[in-house]
C-alpha cells in the first residue's frame, strides 16, 4: 500500500540555522510533490510544488529537492526564524491522480525555531 | 487571490442533530472542492472529492449517508454531518481547486464539537 513518512518527532532548531525536513514515500509514482505549511487551528497553506523531472526548486528562503530514485523529498528553510514554527506537510501526487487533484498528506513534521 | 472561506468557524451541537458547514471560493471558480477531517495531533484525512454538479466521490471508510456533500455551484460546497455523535467531533477543512491547477487552496477550517 502507499505510504508517506515524515519525521513524526518535532524538530527543534536555533534561529538562523537551516531546518531540513524529510518526506519519504513508498508505492508512489508521483507526477509531482507538494509542501504545505499548517499553523495550529488553521488550514494548510501551499508553499512549493516540485515536478518529477525537477531536482530542486527554490522560493525565497525555501528549497525543495526531489529524488525519485530514493523516493524522497527534502524541504529546507534557511536562516530560520521563530515565525517559521509550524507543521509542514508533504503530499506526493500519483500520476494517475494529477487530473483529479486529490492530495494525500503525510503526518507532518512540527518545526520549532527558538530565538 | 485564491481565497477560500468556511462558515461557521466553530460549532457546538447536541448529539443526534445535523450540522451544515459551508465552503466558498471567494475570488475564483472552484471546479473541484475537497473535504478533509483532522483529529488532534494527526494529519488531514481526505473525506471526499466534489466536482461541481456531480455527486461526491468518498474515500474508503467515509459514510456517504452520514457526511452529505453538495457542490451546487462553482463557488460553494456544503458538508452536512447528519445525526452527529461525539466521535464526529473534529476539525473539518475544505479546499478548492480551479480548472487546470495543481495546487489546492484551503479554508480556515471548522471546529465541530458534539456534546
Amino acid at each position: 500500500s502507499q505510504k508517506i513518512e515524515q519525521n513524526s518527532e518535532a524538530l527543534n532548531i536555533q534561529e538562523g540555522k537551516t531546518a531540513t525536513l524529510t518526506c519519504n514515500y513508498t508505492n508512489y509514482s508521483p507526477a509531482y510533490l507538494q509542501w504545505y505549511r499548517q499553523d495550529p487551528g488553521r488550514g494548510p497553506v501551499f508553499l512549493l510544488l516540485i515536478r518529477e523531472n525537477e531536482k530542486e526548486k527554490r522560493k525565497e528562503r525555501l528549497k525543495v529537492t526531489f529524488d525519485t530514485t530514493l523516493k524522497q523529498s527534502l524541504f529546507h528553510i534557511t536562516a530560520s526564524q521563530p515565525a517559521d514554527s509550524a507543521t509542514y506537510l508533504c503530499a506526493p501526487v500519483e500520476k494517475g491522480s494529477s487530473n483529479t487533484g486529490k492530495l494525500i498528506f503525510g503526518q507532518g513534521t512540527t518545526l520549532q525555531v527558538k530565538p | 487571490g485564491a481565497v477560500v472561506s468556511q462558515h461557521p468557524s466553530w460549532v457546538i451541537c447536541k448529539s443526534g442533530t445535523s450540522v451544515k458547514i459551508e465552503c466558498r471560493s471567494l475570488d475564483f471558480q472552484a471546479t473541484t472542492m475537497f473535504w478533509y477531517r483532522q483529529f488532534p495531533k494527526q494529519s488531514l484525512m481526505l473525506m471526499a472529492t466534489s466536482n461541481e454538479g456531480s455527486k461526491a466521490t468518498y474515500e474508503q471508510g467515509v459514510e456517504k449517508d452520514k457526511f452529505l456533500i453538495n457542490h451546487a455551484s462553482l463557488t460553494l460546497s456544503t458538508l452536512t454531518v447528519t445525526s452527529a455523535h461525539p466521535e464526529d467531533s473534529s476539525f473539518y477543512i475544505c479546499s478548492a481547486r480551479y480548472q487546470g491547477a495543481d495546487t489546492q487552496y484551503f479554508g480556515p477550517g471548522t471546529r465541530l464539537t458534539v456534546l
